[in-house]
């Protein structure tokens, strides 16, 4: 059983809104991710991490932000959500033998 | 730079149809290879792969790694149109380094 959880599920908010989406794992795993999907499309990188205070963009540009300050928890931080943000965000982590997925974050920005 | 590229991108079929699907990678120090499949949430594990030349079944689905020539397929035989899905291939470096391709999208028809 995975134990990596997001929260909200789902979120619909106002243009201009801060929102932080929270990723926790409690495996110990130091390498964490966060990806961008549109309904049945392709998932696309946008943040990750390899251990505490360390974070990288990933490929697909975004205006969002992460922050790695203990091993277990991975948030992502919107500043001013746009309708472009309105998307599922996914967390994942990985350890020795897969990768681990949160359930998602459904957010829309109206 | 490290990669993993899927193909094709999407695929539509009829039901019974036998479909396979390609992932190639260039990373630098491989240790697995994943398979996931992805309706509307998280994605599903599937499959783990780390010898060449050894198949993995489950049920219709299939798959197995060349490490020699860096790829691996993903069969499924009798398709059902409970297989429309996006179907990821990750691979997993030493170190737990996790690189993501961006899937194809399988549509099957009734």
């Amino acid at each position: 059983e995975a134990d990596i959880y997001q929260t909200p599920r789902y979120l619909v908010i106002g243009t201009g809104k801060k929102i932080t989406l929270e990723c926790s794992q409690t495996m110990g795993h130091d390498k964490m991710y966060w990806y961008q999907q549109d309904p049945g499309m392709e998932l696309h990188l946008i943040h990750y991490s390899y251990g505490v205070n360390s974070t990288e963009k990933g490929d697909l540009s975004s205006e969002s932000t992460v922050s790695r300050i203990r091993t277990e928890h991975f948030p992502l931080t919107l500043e001013s959500a746009r309708p472009s943000h309105t998307s599922q965000y996914l967390c994942a982590s990985t350890g020795n033998t897969e990768a681990f997925f949160g359930q998602g974050t459904r957010l829309t920005v109206v | 730079e490290d990669k993993v590229v899927q193909s094709p991108l999407s695929l539509v079929v009829h039901e019974g149809d036998t479909v396979t699907l390609n992932c190639s990678y260039e990373v630098t120090n491989f240790r697995s290879l994943l398979w996931y499949k992805q309706e509307k949430k998280a994605p599903t594990f599937l499959f783990m792969l780390t010898s060449s030349g050894i198949e993995k079944k489950s049920g219709r689905l299939s798959s197995i790694l060349d490490k020699k020539e860096l790829f691996s397929i993903l069969n499924i035989t009798a398709t059902q149109t409970g297989d429309s899905a996006v179907y990821l291939c990750a691979v997993v470096e030493y170190g737990n380094k996790l690189v993501f391709g961006a899937g194809t999208i399988l549509r099957v028809k009734s």
